[in-house]
């Protein structure tokens, strides 16, 4: 069965430093997403993407993060300079419509 | 969807026997999706089930069932037979469409704990 994988599944930066998460979607997937979550806290939205562009971001999504899909099978999330308030499990997800998948996410720990 | 409200924190059940999480959302829309998602103690989001706004018939996905109320905003998951396995986070999870946007929006989720 086709699943959205993540890599890495645990990175550690210091603070002020550039971060690339990467993600695989299913691939006949068209909507692509990040989500973040907080230790103990709710799924947030921070963006999503169709046609090769942003179609939507948060409040959270301000200029130290960035997306891309470099090569049509990748999708990266960048974070310029990490923030300790950045340490979270970020998941992503992708759909062919409204259900969406979601990978095993990576968690950021900012240190 | 802007407001999701799972209003039990935490709940608890013996295996076997049948629990109730609740979900309120607000919404102007008529048309759209709802979900649940399920999170193990690994963090990985699960799609559990979905509901078409516009149909009437309650979805069912095995154990799991709806009770959707459109009128009164309610997406209740119902879970029979609860196994060990059922231990987890539960997300009610309405999709928005509002403005052209597609995302998902949360609620703060129910601790599910099937006991022995």
């Amino acid at each position: 069965e086709p699943e959205v994988t993540q890599t890495p599944s645990h990175q550690v930066t210091q603070m002020g430093q550039e971060v690339i998460l990467r993600c695989v979607p299913i691939s006949n997937h068209l909507y692509f997403y990040w989500y973040r979550q907080i230790l103990g806290q709710k799924v947030e939205f921070l963006v999503s993407f169709y046609n090769n562009e942003i179609s939507e971001k948060s409040e959270i999504f301000d200029d130290q993060f960035s997306v891309e899909r470099p090569d049509g099978s990748n999708f990266t999330l960048k974070i310029r300079s990490t923030k300790l308030e950045d340490s979270a499990m970020y998941f992503c997800a992708s759909s062919a419509r409204y259900e969406q998948y979601f990978g095993p996410g990576t968690r950021l720990t900012v240190t | 969807a802007q407001t999701v409200t799972q209003s039990q924190p935490e709940m608890s059940v013996q295996e076997a026997e049948t629990v109730t999480l609740s979900c309120t959302y607000d919404t102007s829309e008529n048309n759209y999706y709802l979900f649940w998602y399920k999170q193990p103690p690994s963090r990985q989001m699960i799609l559990v089930i979905r509901q078409e706004a516009y149909k009437q018939q309650n979805a069912t996905e095995n154990r799991f069932s709806v009770n959707f109320q459109k009128a009164a905003k309610s997406f209740s998951l119902k879970i029979s037979d609860s196994q060990l396995g059922d231990t987890a986070m539960y997300f009610c999870a309405p999709h928005v469409t509002q403005g052209g946007s597609e995302k998902l929006v949360f609620g703060k989720g129910t601790k599910l704990t099937v006991n022995p």
